[in-house]
């Protein structure tokens, strides 16, 4: 079975400061690992992605994310907030053939203050 | 491109009332999911299908059930609604297992 636990359900930081969302995962089979971000009545969309390539993942508006196997964490980071970055943020994992199906961490949702 | 289509956009049911989510996608994706969403829990995943004429259960399956007679469509239907499941539900679909899914704009959906 897979699941994940993101580390605090709200986080708030300064314009400029730098994000740190914390991510866990569990898996039995090598995990794809994934970053969504929601913003305010929408679906979500698709930050960045880890498959195995590379441990360090670049993805859009200046995010990343590391790929830690040893500590099974996956965190994400922006080196400097901006307001637009004030979001819901969700870490999600899948893996082997169980038909590619992602299971979502609760949610960290990001404020940013000016 | 239309992506991943939900509809409707809000619903007000009666508890025992019944009701189908509309989902289409016209990328030609083998792989469709629906989740459910509320405050606090993250998504949950309900029901999924890997192409058409195959469909399982999710993390949350009861009281929801699922048909995929064709590629691009992936109906949700609630039999008997419960107050239990008011919540947000969201559509999404992929082309490739592990891969970047497509989100639907989502269903706000109150039993009362």
């Amino acid at each position: 079975a897979q699941s994940v636990t993101q580390l605090g359900s709200h986080v708030s930081v300064s314009e400029g400061a730098l994000v740190l969302l914390r991510c866990n995962y569990s898996s039995s089979v090598p995990p794809y690992l994934f970053w969504y971000v929601q913003y305010p009545n929408q679906g979500l969309q698709l930050l960045l992605k880890y498959t195995s390539a590379a441990t360090l993942v670049k993805g859009i508006n200046g995010f990343e994310a590391e790929f830690k196997k040893s500590e099974t964490s996956f965190h994400l980071t922006k080196p400097s907030a901006h307001m637009s970055d004030a979001a819901e943020y969700f870490c999600a994992v899948s893996g082997g053939n169980q038909g590619g199906k992602l299971i979502f961490g609760q949610g960290t949702e990001l404020s940013v203050k000016p | 491109n239309a992506g991943v289509t939900q509809t409707p956009k809000f619903r007000i049911l009666k508890i025992g009332q019944s009701m189908t989510l509309q989902c289409t996608q016209d990328m030609n994706h083998n792989y469709m999911y629906w989740y459910r969403q509320d405050p606090g829990m993250g998504l949950k995943l309900i029901y999924y299908s890997v192409g058409a004429g195959i469909t399982d259960k999710g993390e949350v399956p009861n009281g929801y059930n699922v048909s995929r007679s064709t590629t691009e469509d992936f109906p949700l239907r609630l039999e008997l609604a419960a107050p239990s499941q008011t919540s947000v539900y969201f559509c999404a679909s992929a082309g490739v297992r592990n891969e970047k899914l497509f989100f639907g704009s989502g269903t706000q959906l109150s039993v009362l």
